[in-house]
């Protein structure tokens, strides 16, 4: 069964700085594997899937990377800001999709 | 475009009565998805339909119904309560199933005391 691990569960960084969230899965047979944001009582936003051929993907000051051997993925946030405060899940794509529990991130100005 | 919507966003429940989850999608999508979300992990599957007409079981389908009543609807019924249920139940749709991207609907914050 696929699990899907995302440490740390919390993260507080000062604005301006740069970070890494970290997924981790067990199987490494999925298609693709997606990263999204959830703010306080609201749903799941799409910020970037990688397909299982792609090496890393980017959109803006976001950049996800994806090591199916290791069963590692890493979404970089540069230069952050306030506004990035949310909770950020991945999920992998095998028959069905599979989400790690999050990382709730808090950059303070 | 609305995207995908849910009806209704919260909803208090007595032990054993029943309701009805709607979700509803404008994008044309062949395939639709519902997820429980409870603290502390993550989303997991209750139901999905990868086509209309057809309806299949996830991770966790015990004391659930489903109807895919058109390509654009799909509803998720709780026939008798728990608190087991207490959660906040999320609805998403993607062009096909497998490996193609999910959105996701706002959600639904469900009690049942």
């Amino acid at each position: 069964k696929q699990e899907v691990t995302q440490i740390p569960a919390a993260l507080s960084v000062p604005e301006g700085e740069n970070l890494v969230l970290n997924c981790s899965f067990t199987d490494s047979a999925i298609y693709n594997l997606q990263w999204f944001r959830q703010d306080p009582g609201k749903g799941l936003t799409s910020l970037l899937l990688i397909q299982s051929s792609q090496r890393e993907q980017t959109s803006g000051r976001l950049n996800a990377s994806l090591d199916k051997s290791s069963g590692r993925s890493t979404l970089y946030i540069a230069a952050s800001q306030p506004g990035d405060s949310a909770t950020y899940l991945c999920a992998v794509v095998e028959s069905d999709m599979r989400f790690g529990a999050g990382t709730r991130l808090t950059v303070k100005p | 475009n609305a995207g995908v919507t849910q009806t209704p966003k919260f909803q208090v429940l007595k032990t054993g009565q029943s309701m009805t989850l709607q979700c509803a999608q404008d994008m044309n999508h062949n395939s639709m998805y519902w997820y429980r979300q409870d603290p502390g992990m993550g989303l997991r599957l209750i139901y999905y339909s990868a086509s209309e007409g057809t309806t299949d079981k996830g991770e966790v389908p015990n004391g659930y119904n489903v109807s895919r009543l058109n390509k654009r609807e799909f509803s998720l019924r709780l026939e008798s309560a728990a608190p087991s249920q207490t959660s906040v139940y999320f609805c998403a749709s993607s062009s096909n199933p497998g490996p193609y991207e999910q959105y996701f609907g706002p959600g639904t914050r469900l009690t049942v005391t």
